[in-house]
This record gives structure tokens, sequence and C-alpha cells, in this order.
């Protein structure tokens, strides 16, 4: 019954590998997001969708890619992986992008570059 | 530019007793929402309680309140009756009018004695 899922839970893999992360929420909601928790926990918005449409792009690098294919899923891949992206990612999903509405995250996934 | 911040990096508290984990926060929208999360050890994000800008009454979820002061901006959270699963990291977060991604603080490690 898990409201908003992630996977994997860990992903260990070298550098200038690429990866996947898949999300999936069962909320019905229209947005959806990814953040990026790092070493010192502070987290930062990467990406959000809305209804299948990107609305918030930050400044992160090309070598990462979203993909919505359906409202429910948001994939978020990476190329040429560094050893600056270990950091733990999370997929989160609101209902819309009000201010009222509120952010559901999933478990977040550990991502280890060596 | 909208900014939160956690002047407390670490506090204690003694199981039973209520505490107070601090938030101020700025932006020049009108409109916005506050939210409190709670990250255990075991890594997820839970969503605690929500404070609109135009919400007169405190929020209260439980063992939670949220002190808004809309003029000082600050959204201190108190946990009533504190439990040893309380122990866990804090974080405020504010969501804006424009744009929908959470800015998060720094973050407050709680730690409950027994």
């Amino acid at each position: 019954d898990t409201a908003v899922s992630q996977t994997p839970k860990y992903l260990v893999t070298q550098m200038g590998n690429d990866k996947s992360i898949k999300c999936e929420q069962n909320l019905g909601h229209d947005t959806m997001y990814w953040y990026k928790q790092d070493s010192k926990k502070f987290l930062k918005i990467m990406f959000s969708y809305n209804n299948k449409e990107l609305i918030i792009n930050e400044t992160v690098p090309n070598r990462f890619s979203p993909k919505s294919p359906d409202k429910a899923h948001l994939n978020l891949h990476i190329n040429s992986l560094e050893l600056g992206d270990s950091a733990v990612y999370f997929c989160a999903s609101s209902q819309g992008h009000r201010s009222t509405d509120t952010q559901y995250f999933g478990p977040g996934t550990r991502l280890t570059v060596l | 530019a909208q900014k939160i911040t956690q002047t407390q990096p670490g506090m204690f508290v003694q199981e039973k007793e209520a505490v107070t984990l601090d938030c101020t926060y700025d932006t020049s929208d009108q409109s916005y929402g506050l939210f409190w999360y709670k990250q255990p050890s075991s890594g997820e994000m839970i969503f605690l309680i929500y404070q609109g800008s135009y919400d007169e009454q405190n929020a209260t979820e439980g063992r939670y309140s949220l002190n808004f002061q809309k003029a000082r901006k600050s959204a201190n959270l108190v946990i009533s009756a504190s439990q040893l699963g309380d122990s866990a990291m804090y974080f405020c977060a504010m969501r804006g009018s424009q744009g929908g991604k959470l800015i998060f603080g720094q973050g407050t490690e709680l730690s409950v004695k027994p």
C-alpha cells in the first residue's frame, strides 16, 4: 500500500556508468519531484513534473535526465556517474504545485559512486 | 529569494517533556505554506504538519503543534510529551506561491533521553 515508492533502495556503481532510479505514486497526484540530499543532509529540489510536463528544472548537470511516462511515474536517469553524485535521491508527489499542497516523499535511493 | 533557517543543529530533551524546534523563514510572497518533516535514522521523510500563511490559527496534529508568528517570520515546531521514537532529524520547509518547490532548512537533530 506504499504511497510513493522508489526502486532501487540502494545503488552502488562505478564512476562513468549510467543508472536509473524509478518512482511511482498511487495517490492520484498530479505533481512529482526529485530531490537530492547530500552528505550534510541538505535537501534540494532537482526537477518537478506536473501532469507529465516539466515545470521545475533547477541547475542540475545535463547528465541528469528525468522522464515522466505518465503522471504516476517519474524516473531519473543519470549518465556518466561521478563521485559527487553520491547522495540520497528522494522522489515526492503532491496533489498540485500550489503553496498549500503537501509533498509526500518516497523512501529514498542511496546512490554510492565508487 | 526564499530562505529557511534552523539555528539549532542538535537538541536534547528528556522523555515526556515538551521541546520546541526553531524555524525562521524569509520570503516576499504573500501566499506560502510552511511544513515540518521528520527524518528518522531509517532515512524516510515523514510529513508532520502544515501551516498556511493565511491561517489564523496555529496548526496542530496530535502531539505536534506549529507556533506560527507571521510578523516575526517564525514557524516553530512544538512536540509535547516527547517519546524515544521522536529522536530524529527534523526539517522545516517552505513553499511559495510560484514554482511549487520546497525550500528546506538545514535540519535539527533531536535526541530524546530516557
